[in-house]
Protein backbone atom coordinates (compact mmCIF):
# COMPACT_ATOMS: atom_id res chain seq x y z
CA UNK A 1 0.00 0.00 0.00
CA UNK A 2 1.48 3.12 -0.62
CA UNK A 3 1.25 6.26 1.91
CA UNK A 4 3.43 8.19 4.25
CA UNK A 5 4.83 6.58 7.63
CA UNK A 6 6.00 8.21 10.75
CA UNK A 7 7.86 6.38 13.57
CA UNK A 8 7.56 6.34 15.88
CA UNK A 9 3.50 7.03 17.13
CA UNK A 10 4.34 8.21 20.92
CA UNK A 11 7.85 9.81 21.92
CA UNK A 12 8.83 11.08 25.14
CA UNK A 13 12.08 13.46 25.72
CA UNK A 14 13.99 14.87 28.67
CA UNK A 15 15.25 18.59 28.12
CA UNK A 16 18.20 19.65 26.87
CA UNK A 17 18.34 16.50 24.51
CA UNK A 18 17.97 16.15 20.95
CA UNK A 19 15.34 13.88 19.31
CA UNK A 20 14.75 12.90 15.42
CA UNK A 21 11.18 11.69 14.04
CA UNK A 22 11.33 10.10 11.16
CA UNK A 23 8.95 10.19 7.82
CA UNK A 24 9.01 7.51 5.07
CA UNK A 25 6.85 7.96 1.71
CA UNK A 26 6.52 5.38 -0.67
CA UNK A 27 4.57 7.88 -3.07
CA UNK A 28 7.14 8.79 -5.15
CA UNK A 29 6.17 12.63 -4.14
CA UNK A 30 8.91 15.28 -4.82
CA UNK A 31 7.85 17.40 -2.15
CA UNK A 32 7.60 16.72 1.59
CA UNK A 33 6.71 19.08 4.64
CA UNK A 34 6.86 18.71 8.77
CA UNK A 35 3.80 20.24 10.58
CA UNK A 36 3.31 21.24 14.11
CA UNK A 37 -0.03 20.95 15.61
CA UNK A 38 -0.68 22.67 19.22
CA UNK A 39 -4.41 22.20 20.83
CA UNK A 40 -7.00 24.62 19.44
CA UNK A 41 -4.85 25.65 16.31
CA UNK A 42 -4.01 24.88 12.74
CA UNK A 43 -0.69 23.40 11.34
CA UNK A 44 1.82 25.20 10.88
CA UNK A 45 4.77 24.82 8.71
CA UNK A 46 8.17 23.88 10.14
CA UNK A 47 10.09 22.47 7.09
CA UNK A 48 9.69 21.78 3.17
CA UNK A 49 11.51 20.38 0.51
CA UNK A 50 10.79 20.17 -3.18
CA UNK A 51 13.64 17.91 -3.94
CA UNK A 52 16.85 15.67 -2.53
CA UNK A 53 19.15 17.81 -1.05
CA UNK A 54 17.65 21.09 -0.99
CA UNK A 55 15.39 22.16 1.88
CA UNK A 56 13.32 25.57 3.00
CA UNK A 57 12.57 26.88 6.46
CA UNK A 58 8.91 27.44 7.28
CA UNK A 59 7.00 29.92 9.71
CA UNK A 60 8.52 28.31 12.93
CA UNK A 61 11.55 26.70 11.66
CA UNK A 62 13.84 27.60 14.87
CA UNK A 63 14.85 24.15 17.22
CA UNK A 64 14.07 22.04 14.60
CA UNK A 65 16.45 20.93 11.75
CA UNK A 66 15.63 18.42 8.78
CA UNK A 67 17.72 16.60 5.99
CA UNK A 68 16.86 15.42 2.97
CA UNK A 69 19.01 12.65 1.46
CA UNK A 70 17.02 10.42 -0.32
CA UNK A 71 13.06 11.54 -1.97
CA UNK A 72 11.19 9.08 0.41
CA UNK A 73 13.03 9.98 3.59
CA UNK A 74 12.50 13.74 5.69
CA UNK A 75 13.66 13.14 9.10
CA UNK A 76 13.14 16.25 11.53
CA UNK A 77 15.06 16.87 14.47
CA UNK A 78 13.51 18.83 17.26
CA UNK A 79 17.01 20.43 18.98
CA UNK A 80 17.05 20.94 22.68
CA UNK A 81 16.84 25.25 21.30
CA UNK A 82 12.86 24.17 20.89
CA UNK A 83 12.00 26.29 23.62
CA UNK A 84 8.41 24.27 23.63
CA UNK A 85 8.92 20.92 21.61
CA UNK A 86 5.64 19.07 23.08
CA UNK A 87 3.16 19.24 20.30
CA UNK A 88 1.58 16.64 17.66
CA UNK A 89 4.13 16.34 14.35
CA UNK A 90 2.35 15.86 11.41
CA UNK A 91 4.65 15.14 7.93
CA UNK A 92 2.84 14.89 4.27
CA UNK A 93 4.13 14.74 0.80
CA UNK A 94 2.71 15.88 -2.31
CA UNK A 95 3.21 15.80 -6.19
CA UNK A 96 4.52 19.04 -7.87
CA UNK A 97 4.81 17.68 -11.24
CA UNK A 98 0.94 18.68 -11.91
CA UNK A 99 1.63 22.28 -11.11
CA UNK A 100 1.47 24.13 -7.80
CA UNK A 101 -1.87 22.98 -6.73
CA UNK A 102 -1.61 19.40 -5.39
CA UNK A 103 -3.26 17.59 -2.70
CA UNK A 104 -0.60 17.05 0.40
CA UNK A 105 -1.06 13.76 1.93
CA UNK A 106 -0.48 13.00 5.74
CA UNK A 107 0.98 10.55 7.79
CA UNK A 108 -0.44 9.54 11.37
CA UNK A 109 1.74 11.65 13.53
CA UNK A 110 3.84 11.72 16.03
CA UNK A 111 3.00 12.83 19.76
CA UNK A 112 6.51 14.33 21.23
CA UNK A 113 6.65 15.07 25.22
CA UNK A 114 9.16 16.76 26.86
CA UNK A 115 9.52 15.56 30.18
CA UNK B 1 1.17 36.77 3.51
CA UNK B 2 -2.01 34.59 2.87
CA UNK B 3 -3.84 33.49 6.12
CA UNK B 4 -7.25 31.53 6.82
CA UNK B 5 -9.72 31.84 9.30
CA UNK B 6 -12.35 30.22 10.51
CA UNK B 7 -14.46 31.95 12.26
CA UNK B 8 -16.35 28.74 14.68
CA UNK B 9 -14.08 26.85 17.19
CA UNK B 10 -17.17 24.53 17.91
CA UNK B 11 -20.31 23.11 15.66
CA UNK B 12 -22.93 20.81 16.17
CA UNK B 13 -25.25 19.27 14.32
CA UNK B 14 -28.18 16.57 14.63
CA UNK B 15 -27.67 13.31 12.65
CA UNK B 16 -28.95 13.23 9.35
CA UNK B 17 -29.79 17.37 9.42
CA UNK B 18 -27.23 19.35 7.32
CA UNK B 19 -24.25 21.96 8.51
CA UNK B 20 -22.27 24.62 7.15
CA UNK B 21 -19.03 25.53 8.07
CA UNK B 22 -17.51 28.53 7.29
CA UNK B 23 -13.85 29.48 6.31
CA UNK B 24 -12.62 32.94 4.71
CA UNK B 25 -9.12 33.59 3.10
CA UNK B 26 -6.68 36.65 2.02
CA UNK B 27 -4.63 36.48 -0.68
CA UNK B 28 -3.59 38.88 -3.50
CA UNK B 29 -3.49 35.61 -5.95
CA UNK B 30 -5.91 34.84 -8.54
CA UNK B 31 -5.21 31.29 -9.08
CA UNK B 32 -5.08 29.29 -6.36
CA UNK B 33 -6.58 25.76 -4.56
CA UNK B 34 -8.68 25.45 -1.84
CA UNK B 35 -8.98 22.23 0.41
CA UNK B 36 -11.07 21.08 3.25
CA UNK B 37 -9.27 18.33 5.41
CA UNK B 38 -11.07 16.05 8.03
CA UNK B 39 -9.12 14.84 11.28
CA UNK B 40 -10.55 12.48 13.74
CA UNK B 41 -9.93 10.81 16.71
CA UNK B 42 -7.31 9.06 15.05
CA UNK B 43 -5.37 12.21 14.03
CA UNK B 44 -5.33 11.62 10.74
CA UNK B 45 -5.63 14.59 8.16
CA UNK B 46 -7.76 13.23 5.36
CA UNK B 47 -8.41 14.90 2.71
CA UNK B 48 -12.81 15.90 2.03
CA UNK B 49 -12.99 18.02 -0.91
CA UNK B 50 -10.51 20.80 -3.34
CA UNK B 51 -11.82 23.59 -5.38
CA UNK B 52 -9.77 25.74 -8.32
CA UNK B 53 -9.80 29.13 -8.12
CA UNK B 54 -10.13 29.05 -11.85
CA UNK B 55 -13.50 27.03 -11.67
CA UNK B 56 -16.60 28.67 -10.96
CA UNK B 57 -18.44 25.93 -10.41
CA UNK B 58 -18.19 24.95 -6.43
CA UNK B 59 -16.85 21.35 -6.00
CA UNK B 60 -19.22 18.71 -4.60
CA UNK B 61 -18.25 15.10 -3.22
CA UNK B 62 -21.10 13.04 -2.53
CA UNK B 63 -22.56 14.85 0.80
CA UNK B 64 -20.14 16.78 1.04
CA UNK B 65 -20.08 20.20 -0.67
CA UNK B 66 -18.91 23.96 -0.91
CA UNK B 67 -20.09 27.47 -1.29
CA UNK B 68 -16.88 28.94 -3.06
CA UNK B 69 -17.56 32.91 -3.51
CA UNK B 70 -14.34 34.15 -4.56
CA UNK B 71 -14.62 37.43 -4.96
CA UNK B 72 -15.68 37.50 -0.95
CA UNK B 73 -12.69 35.10 -0.54
CA UNK B 74 -15.38 32.72 0.99
CA UNK B 75 -14.96 29.02 1.34
CA UNK B 76 -17.55 26.86 3.28
CA UNK B 77 -18.26 23.26 3.53
CA UNK B 78 -21.67 22.08 3.82
CA UNK B 79 -22.26 18.54 5.31
CA UNK B 80 -25.60 16.74 4.08
CA UNK B 81 -27.51 13.79 6.13
CA UNK B 82 -24.36 14.34 8.80
CA UNK B 83 -22.93 10.64 10.15
CA UNK B 84 -22.18 9.98 13.00
CA UNK B 85 -18.68 9.19 11.28
CA UNK B 86 -18.32 12.90 10.43
CA UNK B 87 -17.52 14.18 13.72
CA UNK B 88 -14.65 15.62 13.89
CA UNK B 89 -11.93 18.80 13.26
CA UNK B 90 -12.50 20.21 9.96
CA UNK B 91 -9.76 22.47 8.72
CA UNK B 92 -10.12 24.91 6.07
CA UNK B 93 -6.30 25.29 3.95
CA UNK B 94 -5.32 27.63 0.98
CA UNK B 95 -2.62 26.80 -1.17
CA UNK B 96 -0.61 28.16 -4.01
CA UNK B 97 2.53 26.94 -5.34
CA UNK B 98 2.77 24.40 -3.12
CA UNK B 99 2.38 26.85 0.26
CA UNK B 100 -0.10 25.43 1.80
CA UNK B 101 -1.64 27.48 5.03
CA UNK B 102 -4.19 26.11 7.35
CA UNK B 103 -7.12 27.62 9.36
CA UNK B 104 -7.40 26.82 13.07
CA UNK B 105 -9.90 24.46 12.61
CA UNK B 106 -13.80 23.85 13.67
CA UNK B 107 -14.51 21.01 16.15
CA UNK B 108 -17.74 19.19 14.87
CA UNK B 109 -20.22 17.30 16.86
CA UNK B 110 -22.60 14.93 15.60
CA UNK B 111 -25.83 14.11 18.16
CA UNK B 112 -27.43 11.19 17.66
Amino acid sequence: DGGITQSPKYLFRKEGQNVTLSCEQNLNHDAMYWYRQDPGQGLRLIYYSQIVNDFQKGDIAEGYSVSREKKESFPLTVTSAQKNPTAFYLCASSAIDGGPYNEQFFGPGTRLTVL
Amino acid sequence: AQTVTQSQPEMSVQEAETVTLSCTYDTSESDYYLFWYKQPPSRQMILVIRQEAYKQQNATENRFSVNFQKAAKSFSLKISDSQLGDAAMYFCAYSNNNDMRFGAGTRLTVKP
